[in-house]
């Protein structure tokens, strides 16, 4: 079945430094990202949506100069939290639309990665 | 807007069916899933239900919809300790690749 590979599965970095996170579709090719965050014991709420080869969509309330978002390829697209603070520790998570057949239809989620900002 | 909303815990004894409920609010939303998180882990799609079904049955679980009272849930059979995990409700619509959007999530706690 379709696999989203996510890395890393947690950082720890410094206030003021950057992090990457890579989303990667390993047996199809994702046009479309979804990222989230989740807070500790709440739900997941989406950030942006990537689009291949154009700028991502980022929902109300979120900063695009602070989640930077790549989508340069089918097969990858990024997230990196720049000039990060301790608010910005939480759990993100991709997702990309799964593939057809309708017996498999629904978003395949990457394992998440644990952002802890020190 | 959107809004998905889960009772956050459910307690049951090893063997037991589970029922873990979701209200939705939007009545344009064409698919709901249910996903499984297990602590640190990302979301495993568990089964999904398109808005003009009733109910679906697959293997332990089982869907019911009653689309009139906006309203999902989800029975787990013969409840297992490997079941323990939160467990979200979430609605997207039709047209495209559309984003999906999450309940609150319910925690399900199995008792040996």
């Amino acid at each position: 079945g379709a696999v989203v590979s996510q890395h890393p599965s947690w950082v720890i970095c410094k206030s003021g430094t950057s992090v990457k996170i890579e989303c990667r579709s390993l047996d199809f090719q994702a046009t479309t990202m979804f990222w989230y965050r989740q807070f500790p014991k709440q739900s997941l709420m989406l950030m942006a949506t990537s689009n291949e080869g154009s700028k991502a969509t980022y929902e109300q309330g979120v900063e695009k100069d602070k989640f930077l978002i790549n989508h340069a390829s089918l097969t990858l697209s990024t997230l990196t939290v720049t000039s990060a603070h301790p608010e910005d520790s939480s759990f993100y998570i991709c997702s990309a639309p799964g593939h057809r057949p309708l017996e498999n239809y629904g978003y395949t989620f990457g394992s998440g990665t644990r952002l802890t900002v020190v | 807007g959107e809004d998905v909303e889960q009772s956050l815990f459910l307690s049951v004894r090893e063997g037991d069916s589970s029922v873990i409920n979701c209200t939705y609010t939007d009545s344009s939303s064409t698919y709901l899933y249910w996903y499984k998180q297990e602590p640190g882990a990302g979301l495993q799609l568990l089964t999904y239900i398109f808005s003009n079904m009733d109910m679906k049955q697959d293997q332990r679980l089982t869907v019911l919809l009653n689309k009139k009272d906006k309203h999902l849930s989800l029975r787990i059979a013969d409840t297992q300790t490997g079941d323990s995990a939160i467990y979200f409700c979430a609605e997207s619509k039709s047209g495209g690749y559309q984003k999906v959007t999450f309940g609150t999530g319910t925690k399900l706690q199995v008792i040996p």
